[in-house]
């Protein structure tokens, strides 16, 4: 079974600052994905942002990039230059390749974005 | 494309009571899948349907079914209402495997009295 854990409750940043969110996950798969997911106040589950497994490079979605040590089975997203909008709760979640789509999430973070 | 649409927003059960919750995909999507979300508990998997069959199934009781239609849309049934299912149910919808992206539906919030 997969487990994601994110330690931080919450984190406050100040407007147009960077802000890094951490992420443990374990697996026995080798074959498997990576996500952050956005929920802001509304609860829409929005993507943020991928990473496959396989791939070494660490992916990046315009001001969020994401920090992935395999190894460590660590997987950080870095939100730059945040703005208001950014304020939300973020989930990390796993899916391994070979369950379909099924995900499993962290416990979330909430951002606070201090103008 | 019209995105995962979910019906009813709200609702409010009494224990004991049955509920059905409904999603439909995004067009041309053949699989849905359904998570429940509550505070104490998080985010948690509930199953998946692809193509009319239930392909993943989440550690949650017999109470809780599922079934998905031709159009794929899909039904989550959960009968005996007990005071603990009050939570949010989303669904999910993708193309195919996870080779591709899930896009969320809003939530159904489901309150039980």
């Amino acid at each position: 079974a997969q487990t994601v854990t994110q330690s931080q409750p919450e984190m406050s940043v100040q407007e147009a600052e960077t802000v890094t969110l951490s992420c443990t996950y374990d697996t026995s798969e080798s074959d498997y994905y990576l996500f952050w997911y956005k929920q802001p106040p509304s609860r829409q589950m929005i993507l943020v942002i991928r990473q496959e497994a396989y791939k070494q490079q660490n992916a990046t979605e315009n001001r969020f990039s994401v920090n992935f040590q395999k190894a460590a089975k660590s997987f950080s997203l870095k939100i730059s230059d945040s703005q208001l909008g950014d304020a939300a709760m973020y989930f990390c979640a796993c899916g391994i390749k070979a369950a379909g789509n099924k995900l499993t999430f962290g416990g979330g973070t909430r951002v606070l974005v201090k103008p | 494309k019209a995105g995962v649409t979910q019906t009813p927003r709200y609702l409010i059960k009494t224990r004991g009571q049955q509920v059905t919750l409904s999603c439909s995909p995004i067009s041309g999507h053949r699989s849905v899948s359904w998570y429940q979300q509550t505070p104490g508990q998080g985010l948690q998997f509930l199953f998946e349907y692809f193509s009319e069959t239930q392909r993943n199934k989440g550690n949650f009781p017999g109470r809780f079914s599922g079934r998905q239609f031709s159009n794929s849309r899909s039904e989550m049934n959960v009968s005996t209402l007990e005071l603990g299912d009050s939570a949010l149910y989303l669904c999910a919808s993708s193309p195919g495997t996870a080779d591709y992206e899930q896009y969320f539906g809003p939530g159904t919030r489901l309150t039980v009295t």
